[in-house]
């Protein structure tokens, strides 16, 4: 099945830096490929997301890309601010088989230093 | 809660006992998730439901029990079998047809302790 590898698993930098997260992926299958955040004690929220078709995606200050030949995909933020710390998790699906199910990555800790 | 409510948002569970974690849903979302969260380990996926009487398992099933008798209830019952329950429980749902977002909406999770 589909396996997900996220790193690096804790990231701290400096307030106005730029982040940057990656993921690869097993399945040649997959076709979606989102981003959550997490802040302690609550729910993840998307905050972006691709498909296989598209290798870049920006949202604001948010932007994702995906290479389909090497198996990775990439989340960058840029002008980091101090509400940007978040654990945040990338995911890969299968859409056409496993149930449309989500399989995620481990996890980054992101820490935004004033 | 964004239209998944899960409850309690805490529980604790004694040794040997059975417990049932609540997870409802007005989005008409016909798939539903339920993972388990640890530190540093991400989110891991214990069972999941595309549609009404069917659901499978899913990487870390043993010890933990589904049923899916109506659309908006996906309710999770951790078994004396699951020896380490105590972790962050996370349901989810989304719409998996094609078109749309079909990103997860997630519920608010339950955090089970084992006393």
């Amino acid at each position: 099945g589909e396996n997900v590898e996220q790193h690096p698993s804790t990231l701290s930098v400096q307030e106005g830096d730029s982040a940057v997260i990656k993921c690869t992926y097993s399945d040649s299958a997959s076709n979606y490929f989102p981003w959550y955040k997490q802040e302690l004690g609550k729910r993840p929220q998307l905050i972006i997301d691709i498909r296989s078709n598209v290798g870049e995606k920006k949202d604001q200050r948010i932007a994702v890309t995906l290479n389909k030949t090497a198996k990775h995909f990439s989340l960058h933020i840029t002008e980091t601010q101090p509400e940007d710390s978040a654990v945040y998790f990338c995911a890969a699906r299968d859409h056409y088989n496993q149930g449309g199910k989500l399989i995620f990555g481990q996890g980054t800790e992101l820490s935004v230093k004033p | 809660d964004g239209g998944i409510t899960q409850s309690p948002k805490y529980l604790f569970r004694k040794e040997g006992q059975n417990v049932t974690l609540s997870c409802e849903q007005n989005l008409n979302h016909d798939a539903m998730y339920w993972y388990r969260q640890d530190p540093g380990q991400g989110l891991r996926l214990i069972y999941y439901s595309q549609i009404v009487n069917d659901f499978q398992k899913g990487d870390i099933a043993e010890g933990y029990s589904v049923s899916r008798e109506k659309k908006e209830s996906f309710p999770l019952t951790v078994t004396s079998a699951q020896k380490n329950p105590t972790a962050f429980y996370l349901c989810a749902s989304t719409e998996p047809l094609q078109g749309g977002n079909y990103g997860y909406t997630f519920g608010s999770g339950t955090r089970l302790t084992v006393v």
